[in-house]
C-alpha cells in the first residue's frame, strides 16, 4: 500500500529557531500533500493543501508566511516552521493523496512532535 | 459552520465484545465518510471509507453505516481485542480526493 514517510517524528528546537519537516511519498506519487497540526486532545486540522510545482492553498488563520510548504516533486513536500514559538509546539502530521486514491482513503505521515523551548 | 461530534468520553468494554462508536455531523452534506485509528504519537491510518449513497460497509471485524437522514455514523468492531484499543476518527470530505474534516476522536479501551 501507499506509505508516506515522514522526519523528523521528534524535534526540540530553540524559540527563534526555525525547524524544517519532510514528508515523501515512497511508491506512488503524491500530487497533494496535505498539512494538519493536532493539539492534545484536539482533531487534526488542516494547515494547508500544496499541490506539486504550485503555491499552497494555506487555511484561514494560518499565517503563511510562517509556515513556509513546498512541494517540488511528486514524492517530497516539506512544512518549514520559521521563527518558532512556544505557541507552535504539537503534532504535525502530512497526508499524501493522488488522483486515484479517491476509493481508498488518504496516507499519513507519522507525525512530528514539535517543542519549541 | 460544519460541527462533527464523536463521543467525547472513553469507550471501554470488554475482550469479545462489539464497541459501537458514533460519529454525528451537522450543517454539513458529505459525498464521503471516512474513519481512521490513531495510536498515541502516530498518524491515523486509514481502516473505512462510505459514500454518500451507501448504507452499511464491511471489511473484516469492522463494519460502518451511514445515515444521511439522521447525519450519523456508526462504526463497529466486532470479538474485540486489546490491540484494539486506539482513537478512532471520523472524517468527512465532499469528494474523493478533496480537504478532509475530522472529528476529535473517541478512545477505545478493551480490556482482556
Amino acid at each position: 500500500g501507499a506509505v508516506v514517510s515522514q522526519h523528523p517524528s521528534r524535534v526540540i528546537c530553540k524559540s527563534g529557531t526555525s525547524v524544517k519537516i519532510e514528508c515523501r511519498s515512497l511508491d506512488f506519487q503524491a500530487t497533494t500533500m496535505f498539512w494538519y497540526r493536532q493539539f492534545p486532545k484536539q482533531s487534526l486540522m488542516l494547515m494547508a493543501t500544496s499541490n506539486e510545482g504550485s503555491k499552497a492553498t494555506y487555511e484561514q488563520g494560518v499565517e503563511k508566511d510562517k509556515f513556509l510548504i513546498n512541494h517540488a516533486s511528486l514524492t517530497l513536500s516539506t512544512l518549514t516552521v520559521t521563527s518558532a514559538h512556544p505557541e507552535d509546539s504539537s503534532f504535525y502530521i502530512c497526508s499524501g493523496s493522488v488522483a486515484d486514491r479517491g476509493n481508498y482513503g488518504y496516507t499519513f505521515g507519522s507525525g512530528t512532535r514539535l517543542t519549541v523551548v | 459552520s460544519q460541527k462533527i461530534e464523536q463521543n467525547s468520553e472513553a469507550l471501554n468494554i470488554q475482550e469479545g465484545k462489539t464497541a459501537t462508536l458514533t460519529c454525528n455531523y451537522t450543517n454539513y452534506s458529505p459525498a464521503y465518510l471516512q474513519w481512521y485509528r490513531q495510536d498515541p504519537g502516530r498518524g491515523p491510518v486509514f481502516l473505512l471509507l462510505i459514500r454518500e449513497n451507501e448504507k452499511e460497509k464491511r471489511k473484516e471485524r469492522l463494519k460502518v453505516t451511514f445515515d444521511t437522514t439522521l447525519k450519523q455514523s456508526l462504526f463497529h468492531i466486532t470479538a474485540s481485542q486489546p490491540a484494539d484499543s486506539a482513537t478512532y476518527l471520523c472524517a468527512l470530505s465532499n469528494s474523493g480526493y478533496s480537504t478532509l474534516t475530522f472529528g476529535k476522536g473517541t478512545m477505545l479501551l478493551v480490556s482482556p
